[in-house]
């Protein structure tokens, strides 16, 4: 099936700056999640996010599901040099039950 | 959190061999595993989900008779790449999901640390 498309697909950010990636699906969805893929690691799963307008926080990390659960975010505010990595979404549909995942958004902190 | 071991770590091999990439979890047992593939600043790109005790179901475009899966036990599954070819050096990463599937809850998936497959 067709990826979903994250934006930006690279950012470059000085340190404490607030950081923001996009995840757009031209489907509903079931939930969504996200995931932070170090330079050479794995990913690691960060939050799921279920209902709809749903908004979630971990320490300086906010997500949140869209009203009409097509789309999500995840905001870092004040970034620090251990955000580094790629952020991938990946959106989970009804009835599917691959894991796939968006295009990810590369975040670079300049300290 | 849960443990996924990924072996090995990385591999050369010549064209024309084959390379097998071992996945356990070591701390929970999956009937799901899943396979991807990732070339360098790319997304993971789903190749097929393990079902223990079935066959495996693979994604449009990837060769079911290339990219072997066996999955024969609740801890282990298998990625056999046969007959490498350059094009098929990449990095390969198996995760699990740790909950059930048909509810969609409780869904996390965990992940091996990759394997770098390197075909010269």
């Amino acid at each position: 099936g067709q990826q979903v498309m994250q934006i930006p697909q690279y950012q470059h950010v000085q340190e404490g700056e607030d950081f923001t990636t996009y995840c757009n699906s031209s489907t509903t969805l079931s939930n969504i999640q996200w995931y932070k893929q170090r330079p050479g690691g794995h990913p690691v799963f960060l939050i799921q996010l279920v209902k709809s307008g749903e908004v979630k926080k971990q320490k300086r990390l906010t997500f949140q599901f869209g009203e009409a659960k097509k789309n999500s975010s995840l905001h870092i505010t004040a970034t620090q040099t251990t955000d580094v990595g790629t952020y991938f979404c990946a959106p989970r549909y009804t009835g599917r039950r691959a894991l796939t995942f968006g295009s990810g958004t590369r975040l670079q902190v300049q300290p | 959190g849960a443990v996924v071991s990924q072996h090995p770590s990385w591999v050369i091999c010549k064209s024309g061999t084959s390379v097998k990439i071992e996945c356990r979890s070591l701390d929970f047992q999956a009937t799901t595993m899943f396979w991807y593939r990732q070339f360098p600043k790319q997304s993971l790109m789903l190749m097929a989900t393990s079902n223990e005790g079935s066959k495996a179901t693979y994604e449009q475009g990837v060769e079911k008779d290339k990219f072997l899966i066996n999955h024969a036990s609740l801890t282990l599954s298998t990625l056999t790449v046969t007959s490498a070819h350059p094009e098929d050096s990449s990095f390969y990463i198996c995760g699990y999901v740790r909950g059930r599937i048909t509810n969609m809850l409780n869904t996390e998936a965990f992940f091996g640390q990759g394997t770098r497959l390197t075909v010269v």
